[in-house]
C-alpha cells in the first residue's frame, strides 16, 4: 500500500507568511493528489486536486504543485481563515481506494 | 446547491451495529460516487469505501472489509454506512462525501457528519 507522509506536522505562522506544506508518498502516483483543509468540528474542503487545480470558489492564494512522489501546498499569504489543519490525499488505482496524510495543523503565531 | 445530510448522533455498545444515513439532494444522486470517511477525536481522516449508486457496486477499504456494508436507495437518494461488530475505537465522526467527478475519488461536497460512540 501507498503511505503519505507531511511536513511538518505542526506549523506556527503569522497573518501575511507564506506557508508550505510538503506531502511525500511512498511511491510514485502521478498527479493523483489532493489538499483538504479542515477546520475544527466541520466536514473538510477540497482545495486542490490533480496535484495542481484549484477547486472552484477556493483562493489564488492557494496554490499546488508536484508529481510522482513530492507534492507541495502553498499559501502564499496567509489569511486569519487560513488557520487549519491540511490534509493531502491520493488515489489508489488497485484495489480503488482513498488514502489521506496524516495532517499538517497551521496555528497562529 | 448540492446538500448531503447525516443522520444523527448514535451511541451503542461494544459488539453492536450502527447504520449511518445520507440525504443527497441538489443533483442527480446516481452520477456520483458516494465515500465514507472518519475521523476519531483528535486524529485525522480514514477512508472506509465507496458505493456506485447507480450500480451498488462497493470498493471497502481493507481494515473494514467483513464489517462494513455500504448501500443505498435511488428512490429516496440515500446512501447508508453499516458497521458491525462496534469496538471502542470505533468511536468517531462518520462522514459521506461526494465524488467531484463520477468516480474521480476527489472528495467536493461532504455531509455535516454523524458523531457515533462506542461505550458500554
Amino acid at each position: 500500500d501507498i503511505q503519505l507522509t507531511q511536513s511538518p506536522s505542526f506549523l506556527s505562522a503569522s497573518v501575511g507568511d507564506r506557508v508550505t506544506i510538503t506531502c511525500r508518498a511512498s511511491q510514485g502516483i502521478s498527479s493523483y493528489l489532493a489538499w483538504y483543509q479542515q477546520k475544527p468540528g466541520k466536514a473538510p474542503k477540497l482545495l486542490i486536486y490533480a496535484a495542481s487545480t484549484l477547486q472552484s470558489g477556493v483562493p489564488s492564494r492557494f496554490s499546488g504543485s508536484g508529481s510522482g512522489t513530492e507534492f507541495t501546498l502553498t499559501i502564499s499569504s496567509l489569511q486569519p481563515e487560513d488557520f487549519a489543519t491540511y490534509y493531502c490525499q491520493q488515489l489508489n488505482s488497485y484495489p480503488p481506494g482513498v488514502t489521506f496524510g496524516p495532517g499538517t495543523k497551521v496555528d497562529i503565531k | 446547491q448540492v446538500q448531503l445530510v447525516q443522520s444523527g448522533a448514535e451511541v451503542k455498545k461494544p459488539g453492536a451495529s450502527v447504520k449511518v444515513s445520507c440525504k443527497a439532494s441538489g443533483y442527480t444522486f446516481t452520477g456520483y460516487y458516494m465515500h465514507w470517511v472518519r475521523q476519531a477525536p483528535g486524529q485525522g481522516l480514514e477512508w472506509m469505501g465507496r458505493i456506485n449508486p447507480n450500480s451498488g457496486g462497493t470498493n471497502y477499504a481493507q481494515k473494514f472489509q467483513g464489517r462494513v456494508t455500504m448501500t443505498r436507495d435511488t428512490s429516496i437518494s440515500t446512501a447508508y454506512m453499516e458497521l458491525s461488530r462496534l469496538r471502542s475505537d470505533d468511536t468517531a465522526v462518520y462522514y459521506c462525501a461526494r465524488d467531484l467527478r463520477y468516480s474521480s475519488s476527489w472528495l467536493v461536497e461532504w455531509g455535516q457528519g454523524t458523531l457515533v460512540t462506542v461505550s458500554s
